[in-house]
């Protein structure tokens, strides 16, 4: 079965990048329809969703987010990336990696089926 | 952004109540709805998808409905396992999380 599992830096000085890899097993970040999803999670705060990588390579970023968003894909290594720029103590948060089907009737993602465990990353000098 | 609008924010119940958890979305989102249930420490899973649908592997306790901006969650028969944070998330446009409902222990 697919598993995911987020990796990198715990902590990142404000105004730097904060990069994060996902790396899938069980299957294939090229194969099958698929929405590959970064979401984070400020402690005791509801859910956010930061953006997408389908199957095909195309991404969709949240509007808050976009100018500051890049998710890319490493087919090589089976695993996609986040970077988020310019990082503030507001980026503080869980973040998570995610797996969403195309779901036909909204010709994009839907339900996020599979999660990675999370990971902490902490925005301070 | 679709805003979705979550209540109540937290309840107090037994086991073996039967609780209910509404979502409210600012536009028509057909029946674009899941519903996840999130334990301390972990990620998210889901339990109703397209509003109404059980997810695989997932107790006919738990159940789904409404359409539109109107939408409901319902434990029919609390179990101790139940006690954790749901969420529900729309997705017509980009996905959007509701506020999260805390269900805890009386």
């Amino acid at each position: 079965q697919v598993q995911l599992q987020e990796s990198g830096p715990g902590l990142v000085k404000p105004s730097q990048t904060l990069s994060l890899t996902c790396t899938v097993s069980g299957g294939s970040v090229s194969s099958g329809s698929y929405y590959w999803t970064w979401i984070r999670q400020p402690a005791g705060k509801g859910l956010e969703w930061i953006g997408h990588i389908y199957t095909s390579g195309n991404t969709k970023y949240n509007p808050s987010l976009k100018s500051r968003v890049t998710i890319s894909v490493d087919r090589s290594r089976n695993q996609f990336s986040l970077r988020l720029s310019s990082a503030t103590a507001a980026d503080t948060a869980v973040y998570y990696c995610a797996r969403s089907p195309y779901y036909m009737s909204v010709a994009g993602p839907g339900a996020f089926d599979i999660w990675g465990q999370g990971t902490v990353v902490t925005v301070s000098s | 952004d679709i805003q979705m609008t979550q209540t109540p924010s937290s309840l107090t119940a037994s086991v073996g109540d039967r609780v209910t958890i509404t979502c409210q979305a600012s536009q028509d989102i057909r029946n674009y709805l899941n519903w996840y249930q999130q334990k301390p420490g972990k990620a998210p899973k889901v339990l109703i998808n397209d509003a109404s649908s059980l997810a695989t592997g997932v107790p006919s306790r738990f159940s789904g409905g409404g359409s539109g901006t109107e939408f409901t969650f319902t434990i029919s028969s609390l179990q101790p396992e139940d006690f954790a944070l749901y969420y529900c998330q729309n997705y017509r446009h980009f996905p959007t999380f509701g506020g999260g409902t805390m269900i805890e222990i009386k």
